[in-house]
């Protein structure tokens, strides 16, 4: 059974940085797209970021473009979100899912941005 | 960008009901359309991928038709667990990009 377990979200200072884990298990990990989904409080659904199972592609929304990277580590079966220079708007539930077309979700990690 | 007009934005429903939501593409995606179901304060779930094919779990009464620029969702006899909002996916093109949600509620 697929397994996607989210953490590393909490408070922040606009400008701060924070980064998201995402562990997975119960498939073969380093075969699999990432991706990175958010939702802010009360919105609908908007992709942030994924990367190739080897690493070497990664795309980004506009709105994130230079302040947030991917990564992603096949030994360990973890994808992260390193956020930096976040902003209010960041405000949101961020979600780790399996591939392009997000066929599994993690539970997701709050990132609260505020002074 | 490819944009996701997704219709309605809410509607009512009662048990038994058939229910349609239409996500229409700016520009053709060929079948790169997921379907999702989110009840609230829980994660998405995928129920349907390539446009029409039921992930595997999900009951048969959701199906998923279109291709190109036209999509629907259809769900037929809504039952109670049914009832929440539902969301379109293009992945045919970076950014990747959901329609802006359709809320099922009972009637």
């Amino acid at each position: 059974e697929v397994q996607l377990v989210d953490s590393g979200g909490g408070l922040v200072q606009p400008g701060g940085s924070l980064r998201l884990s995402c562990a997975a298990s119960g498939f073969t990990f380093s075969n699999f797209w990432m991706s990175w989904v958010r939702q802010a409080p009360g919105k609908g659904l908007e992709w942030v970021a994924n990367i190739k199972h080897d690493g070497s592609e990664t795309y980004f929304v506009d709105s994130v473009k230079g302040r947030f990277t991917i990564s992603r580590d096949n030994a360990k079966t973890s994808v992260f979100l390193q956020m930096k220079s976040l902003r209010v708007e960041d405000t949101a539930v961020y979600y780790c899912a399996t591939g392009r077309d997000l066929s599994s979700w993690g539970q997701g990690t709050l990132v609260t941005v505020s002074s | 960008d490819i944009q996701m007009t997704q219709s309605p934005s809410a509607m009512s429903a009662s048990v038994g009901d058939r229910v349609t939501i239409t996500c229409r593409a700016s520009q053709g995606i060929s079948n790169y359309l997921a379907w999702f179901q989110q009840r609230p304060g829980i994660a998405p779930k995928r129920l349907i991928y390539a446009a029409s094919s039921l992930q595997s779990g999900v009951p048969s009464r959701f199906s998923g038709s279109g291709s190109g620029t036209e999509f629907a969702l259809t769900i037929n006899n809504v039952q109670p667990e049914d009832f929440a909002t539902y969301y379109c996916l293009q992945h045919s093109s970076y950014p990747i990009t959901f329609g802006h949600g359709t809320r099922l509620e009972i009637k």
